[in-house]
């Protein structure tokens, strides 16, 4: 099993749609998380962190559910310049704070 | 620019030939990360520094892969008698870890082609 699994997609939703990603991780010694956003042939970017409370950036809200070993993205009012692909991130303390990526969702807005 | 930076941005190599590639983190950032990423699949853990010292070598990671930190600033990537699995992108990141804040930032990669 993967560390961290998420759904590949691809999510094909129209301009102003609201869509929603999901990841799961396996190990509960994770402590901090992320959504990275990386677009075609470039360098992952972070997007934001999750913390434990949930929290929102504009059109952006991410929620983690610790119990479940469950992270979500939400986005909003989508926009073109949104389509990338959507990496959720974990750290796992036991391994000293390694960071261990997904193998990332793929989002196209379209108009 | 105060970001990452990875040098060179693409290597063309014969099979068998050996490559380096150079990662400069953000100057204050204490932690760096190697990953390779192959098309459609997530950044893959290779080794990871805290200061000079590594503290994690991926399983996956053959012998013919070996990473430095000599000074604790900028990190050197070698991958010795390569072989055509080993192109893909080679992604370096660095984080300074404080309260409340471990993210990483990434260079803009090492694309390898073997060829």
């Amino acid at each position: 099993r993967k560390e961290v699994e998420q759904d590949p997609g691809p999510f094909n939703v129209p301009e102003g749609a609201t869509v929603a990603f999901n990841c799961t991780y396996s190990n509960s010694a994770s402590q901090s998380f992320f959504w990275y956003r990386q677009d075609c042939r470039k360098e992952p970017k972070l997007l934001m962190s999750v913390y434990s409370s949930g929290n929102e950036d504009g059109r952006f809200t991410a929620q983690l559910n610790r119990a479940s070993q469950y992270i979500s993205l939400l986005i909003r009012d989508s926009k073109l310049s949104d389509s990338a692909t959507y990496l959720c991130v974990v750290m796992i303390m036991e391994y000293g704070n390694k960071l261990v990526f997904g193998a990332g969702t793929i989002l196209r807005v379209k108009s | 620019d105060t970001g990452v930076s990875q040098d060179p941005r693409h290597k063309i190599t014969k099979r068998g030939q050996n490559v380096t590639f150079r990662c400069d983190p953000i100057s204050e950032h204490n932690r760096l990360y190697w990953y390779r990423q192959t098309l459609g699949q997530g950044p893959e853990f290779l080794t990871y520094f805290q200061n000079e010292a590594q503290l994690e070598k991926s399983r996956l990671l053959s012998d013919r892969f070996s990473a430095e930190r000599p000074k604790g600033s900028f990190s050197t990537l070698e991958i010795q008698r390569t072989e055509q699995g080993d192109s893909a992108m080679y992604l370096c990141a660095s984080s300074f870890p404080r309260q409340g804040a471990t993210e990483a930032f990434f260079g803009q990669g090492t694309r390898l082609t073997v060829v």
